[in-house]
């Protein structure tokens, strides 16, 4: 079955690191990319950066650089997102997806993680 | 690249047919992507390459256009379609997507 599972939620206090994991199974891992998308509560979706799954080459949105780092290790096809310096308003769902040419075709289901004092 | 999406809401009954349209603020060729996305869910792929349907997605949904506007129609709403729409752009870093069309039950 192709999927990707991601890792459980977290609650974090502001100015701390997460790092979200994403394990990909059904699938060449090394294909293709994987991005991840973050969601606030009620609102839009935000792509926050690529990764190759193939030789590890990333290119993050503006927004997150020298925050975010995304990293993947082929020997267990699982990609890892971590954010630093977190604040309030981080507080959302991180996705990660599948990114072929055209489209991101396969999603996590989601990791919630909260930003809180 | 920005891309805006109208309308930002929208009101339908089951049988309907509906558009979704999404303009882009520079010319992105044919690579744009649609999504559904339902309370509590990760966004579905519904169309990529502006047109071409994913594989298992209902015939029911369609996608056009190319350059700077785009559309997604639904030709006969059904009760599972309610749902919120996104779009996305593809064709060069950053990625955006659209700010979303929510479909309601009227």
């Amino acid at each position: 079955q192709v999927q990707l599972v991601q890792s459980g939620a977290e609650v974090k206090k502001p100015g701390a690191s997460v790092k979200v994991s994403c394990k990909a199974s059904g699938y060449t891992f090394i294909s293709y990319g994987i991005s991840w998308v973050r969601q606030a509560p009620g609102q839009g979706l935000e792509w926050m950066g690529w990764i190759s799954a193939y030789n590890g080459n990333t290119n993050y949105a503006q927004k997150f650089q020298g925050r975010v780092t995304m990293t993947t290790d082929t020997s267990t096809s699982t990609a890892y997102m971590e954010l630093r310096s977190l604040r309030s308003d981080d507080t959302a769902v991180y996705y990660c997806a599948n990114t072929a040419n055209d489209a991101f075709d396969i999603w996590g289901q989601g990791t919630k993680v909260t930003v809180s004092s | 690249i920005q891309l805006t999406q109208s309308p930002s809401f929208l009101s339908a009954s089951v049988g309907d047919r509906v558009t979704i349209t999404c303009r882009a603020s520079q010319g992105i060729s044919s690579y744009l992507a649609w999504y559904q996305q339902k309370p509590g869910k990760a966004p579905k792929l519904l169309i990529y390459a502006a047109s071409t349907l994913q594989s298992g997605v209902p015939s029911r949904f369609s996608g056009s256009g190319s350059g700077t506007e785009f559309t997604l129609t639904i030709s006969s709403l059904q009760p599972a379609d309610f749902a919120t729409y996104y779009c996305q752009q593809l064709n060069s870093y950053p990625i955006t997507f659209g700010q979303g069309t929510r479909l309601e039950i009227k």
